[in-house]
């Protein structure tokens, strides 16, 4: 079975600080992805990776930024966290997409 | 990207009713998935669609990709409490990189 597995379930963090999500899949995927999950507006790809040191904007890539220097890790950044950014976030590897279990990062 | 929309947004059912969901997109797929996302979980992959006028069948879950192949509908036959969350339609953003296009998903609730 996939394993997806999110650093954090509920994260709180400030405004302006500098915020990491990690997520790390355990099946030799190539492909992994970001998103955020928010009332009525479904699950929005913010960036994805096909290839280590490969990365690919989504569609709502403003404000973050990712690393991939190992094949089974991917990070999200917020480079200044801002309080628009408090979200569910999901990471999901290959293709069909098995998701890891979330963090719900608040902003304050 | 290829924008899949998804209807409708909201469907109560009584236990026992059908439910259907629709998932409509203005370029041909090469593929649709459907996913399941229960209330405070992850959304699960149910399964993928390929072929042209495709069905298949989980239990009483039936899917089916249309014949022009813009178009998939998951119906679900006497509903049951289980079956409450949220249903997303996915196309291919771009299919060699397997990114998907989520459509905003249909929520159902079933009230017992």
């Amino acid at each position: 079975d996939v394993k997806v597995t999110q650093s954090s379930r509920y994260l709180v963090k400030r405004t302006g600080e500098k915020v990491f999500l990690e997520c790390v899949q355990d099946m030799d995927h190539e492909n992994m992805f970001w998103y955020r999950q928010d009332p009525g507006l479904g699950l929005r790809l913010i960036y994805f990776s096909y290839d280590v040191k490969m990365k690919e904007k989504g569609d709502i890539p403003e404000g973050y930024s990712v690393s991939r220097e190992k094949k089974e890790r991917f990070s999200l950044i917020l480079e200044s966290a801002s309080t628009n950014q408090t979200s569910m976030y999901l990471c999901a590897t290959g293709g069909p997409q098995h998701f890891g279990d979330g963090t719900r990062l608040s902003i304050l | 990207g290829q924008q899949v929309m998804q209807i409708p947004q909201y469907q109560h059912v009584q236990e026992g009713e059908d439910f259907t969901t629709y998932c409509n997109s203005s370029t041909t797929l090469s593929n649709i998935q459907w996913y399941k996302q229960r209330p405070g979980g992850h959304p699960v992959f149910l399964i993928q669609l390929v072929k042209s006028g495709e069905v298949k069948k989980q239990k009483r879950l039936t899917f089916q990709f249309g014949e022009a192949k813009k178009n998939s509908s998951l119906h679900i036959t006497a509903t049951q409490t289980t079956d409450v969350g949220t249903y997303f339609c996915a196309g291919p953003y771009n299919t060699n990189a397997g990114k998907s296009t989520f459509g905003d998903g249909t929520t159902l609730t079933v009230k017992p």
